[in-house]
């Protein structure tokens, strides 16, 4: 199993441009997560997902869209890129299945810089 | 106040001491997991556990749920086991400690 991939690992954004975070796993988890890790800062939740077809907000969804339109892929789209958004993004999968909750697996980082 | 606090920020230690890091948290959990993330930046889950203890070759976690606190022992430390160790807990989702950078010197 290739785990939690990311793509890319490295990217420079100008203010105001888009972009796509792209989040694959293939352990067939149904919790997908999104956080962005800041200097001295906790891991922030972004978005989150318990399954295709559903998403939801975590603590700092501004700025931020996801989908997840398979078990596989969730991807997270930044609009209108601001410097507040210079950051290292990781994403997530675990499997819960009722009161069953296993470990969390990252993915190796995408380093956001926008100038 | 975060919802999950750890100490020390940043721990030295020469090698071959035994290393503690204390993880405090304010919130109903289901579980407590400690994370290693290395300098290249790579996060992986050292432990899961909701009571009691867990030992994995010279890593050792407690949790005690009555007083919300948790430690990290690493036993006869090795500078390979220089990195951020995270502390994190999960109730209806994962609330995460800053870290604690630890470098051990040879």
């Amino acid at each position: 199993n290739a785990g939690v991939t990311q793509t890319p690992k490295f990217r420079i954004l100008k203010i105001g441009q888009s972009m796509t975070l792209q989040c694959a796993q293939d352990m067939n988890h149904n919790y997908m997560y999104w956080y962005r890790q800041d200097p001295g800062m906790g891991l922030k939740l972004i978005y989150y997902s318990v399954g295709a077809g559903i998403t939801d907000k975590g603590e700092v969804p501004n700025g931020y869209n996801v989908s997840r339109s398979t078990t596989e892929d969730f991807p997270l789209r930044l609009e209108l890129a601001a410097p507040s958004q210079t950051s290292v993004y990781f994403c997530a999968s675990r499997n819960i299945a009722g009161v069953l909750y296993n470990e969390q697996f990252f993915g190796p980082g995408t380093r956001l810089t926008v100038l | 106040k975060n919802e999950v606090e750890q100490s020390p920020q940043n721990l030295t230690a020469q090698e071959g001491e035994f290393i503690t890091i204390n993880c405090s948290y304010s919130v109903g959990i289901s579980a407590l997991h400690w994370l290693q993330q290395h300098p290249g930046g790579g996060i992986v889950s050292l432990f899961m556990l909701s009571s009691g203890k867990k030992k994995h070759g010279r890593l050792i976690a407690t949790i005690n749920i009555q007083e919300k606190h948790s430690s990290l022992h690493i036993t006869a430390s090795h500078p390979r086991d220089s990195a951020v160790y995270i502390c994190a807990v999960t109730g209806n989702q994962f609330y995460f400690g800053t870290g604690t950078s630890l470098t051990v010197i040879p």
